[in-house]
């Protein structure tokens, strides 16, 4: 069965570094989205992408974060720099309609 | 502000036990999603609904749009049961609202 990918599973990195997140999304699925959760909080929402560019993003999804689909299997998630507060496992999932939600397993983000 | 809001926060069944656990919702949305999440972190979507009840097994999950509730229910509970239930929300938007998840510890 086909499964929502992501790379690295853990990514330790020096506050005000820059760091990117990748998905390999479902092939064939449309909608794309990041979520990050805060150890011991509830997911949040950061970031929906559909037809090559952001559909929604939340108050969280500041001009620290991008996304991208360089390549059209990849997803990617960019934070400029890093901050201690940004340490939190980041999912992304993919969807064939706008409600469906197909979860990765996540990267664990540490910023040192 | 919480847009979905979940009870109860803990749970501890006995094995075999009926369980339940409540979802309501401030938003206007498109569908709702009951997932659950084990220890290691990793997401399962269960159910979308956007109305009426939808089972899976042991599951049942049931949403009322007009009381913007909703309720999942485990028949026959399992240890293997226990884990995090998550309601979420897409929203009238591209947008999900999550609540803060209800810990299930089924004990044999």
């Amino acid at each position: 069965e086909p499964e929502v990918t992501q790379t690295p599973s853990h990514q330790v990195t020096q506050m005000g570094q820059e760091v990117i997140l990748r998905c390999v999304p479902i092939s064939n699925h449309l909608y794309f989205y990041w979520y990050r959760q805060i150890l011991g909080q509830k997911v949040e929402f950061l970031v929906s992408f559909y037809n090559n560019e952001i559909s929604e993003k939340s108050e969280i999804f500041d001009d620290q974060f991008s996304v991208e689909r360089p390549d059209g299997s990849n997803f990617t998630l960019k934070i400029r720099s890093t901050k201690l507060e940004d340490s939190a496992m980041y999912f992304c999932a993919s969807s064939p309609t706008r409600n469906e939600q197909f979860f990765g397993p996540g990267t664990r983000l540490t910023v040192l | 502000k919480n847009e979905v809001e979940q009870s109860p926060q803990n749970l501890t069944a006995q094995e075999g036990e009926f369980i339940t656990i409540n979802c309501s919702y401030s938003v206007g949305i498109s569908a709702l999603h009951w997932l659950q999440q084990h220890p290691g972190g990793g997401i399962v979507s269960l159910f979308m609904l956007s109305s009426g009840k939808k089972k899976h097994g042991r599951l049942i999950a049931t949403i009322n749009i007009q009381e913007k509730h909703s309720s999942l229910h485990i028949t026959a509970s399992h240890p293997r049961d226990s884990a995090v239930y998550i309601c979420a929300v897409s929203g009238t938007g591209n947008q999900f609202y999550f609540g803060t998840g209800t810990s299930l510890t089924v004990i044999p």
